[in-house]
């Protein structure tokens, strides 16, 4: 079993839809939760991260944290061409300190906005 | 505020060659992580650097080896080149202490080994 696993898509929505992007993890020690954005030939951009069970919105971007069910999911609104990337779901033990943060991160979701 | 930088953007190796990937951190932080990027794949952990001491380490073999400079700059060694290590490799900076530690990348390397 990987320790991230997202759906690798691609997925495919209509420009002004929402999209829904989900990730389970394995370690029931993980402590905080990141999406990255990912344009083709480019390093990855962090979007949002969350650490408590329940939804934290930023803008058009909603992340969703079930720690019982280990699932994370990330939901675009009003979608749009620009939004195309692979999404990335990272998990993290860090536990504050000096304890180190290593990333674990799922394979990526590739979205595709068509107009 | 200055964003993380990596260099050189692009490097092309043979097989059994050493290199070195360099990334300066993001102003205010102190951790630097590199991540190894294979095509279609998510990035691997390497290794972590904090107070110029390796903090963590991904299982990678021994010669994937870094150093941490005082100005929390990082650089990243990789001996006796193998076909596989071609990837892009990234630079993530973040300040330990925070609580929830996120981690910034650079543009990255890409490393093409032949």
């Amino acid at each position: 079993q990987k320790e991230v696993e997202q759906n690798s898509g691609p997925l495919s929505v209509p420009e002004g839809a929402i999209a829904s992007l989900n990730c389970t993890y394995s370690d029931r020690g993980s402590q905080s939760f990141f999406w990255y954005r990912q344009y083709s030939g480019k390093s990855p951009e962090l979007i949002m991260f969350i650490y408590s069970n329940g939804d934290k919105e930023d803008g058009r971007f909603t992340a969703q944290l079930n720690k019982a069910s280990q699932y994370v999911s990330l939901l675009i609104r009003d979608s749009q061409p620009s939004d195309s990337a692979t999404y990335l779901c990272a998990v993290n033990r860090y536990a504050g300190g000096t304890s180190y943060g290593k990333l674990t991160f799922g394979q990526g979701t590739i979205l595709t906005v068509h107009p | 505020e200055t964003g993380v930088t990596q260099s050189p953007t692009h490097l092309i190796k043979t097989r059994g060659q050493q290199v070195t990937l360099r990334c300066s951190s993001q102003s205010g932080h102190n951790t630097v992580s590199w991540y190894q990027q294979a095509l279609g794949q998510g990035p691997q952990f390497i290794f972590q650097y904090y107070r110029e001491e390796e903090n963590g380490r991904g299982n990678f073999p021994p010669r994937f080896s870094g150093l941490q400079f005082p100005n929390y700059s990082s650089e990243l060694n990789v001996n006796a080149l193998e076909l596989d290590d071609s990837a892009l490799y990234l630079c993530a900076s973040s300040q330990t202490g925070e609580s929830y530690n996120e981690q910034f990348f650079g543009p990255g390397t890409r490393l093409t080994v032949l």
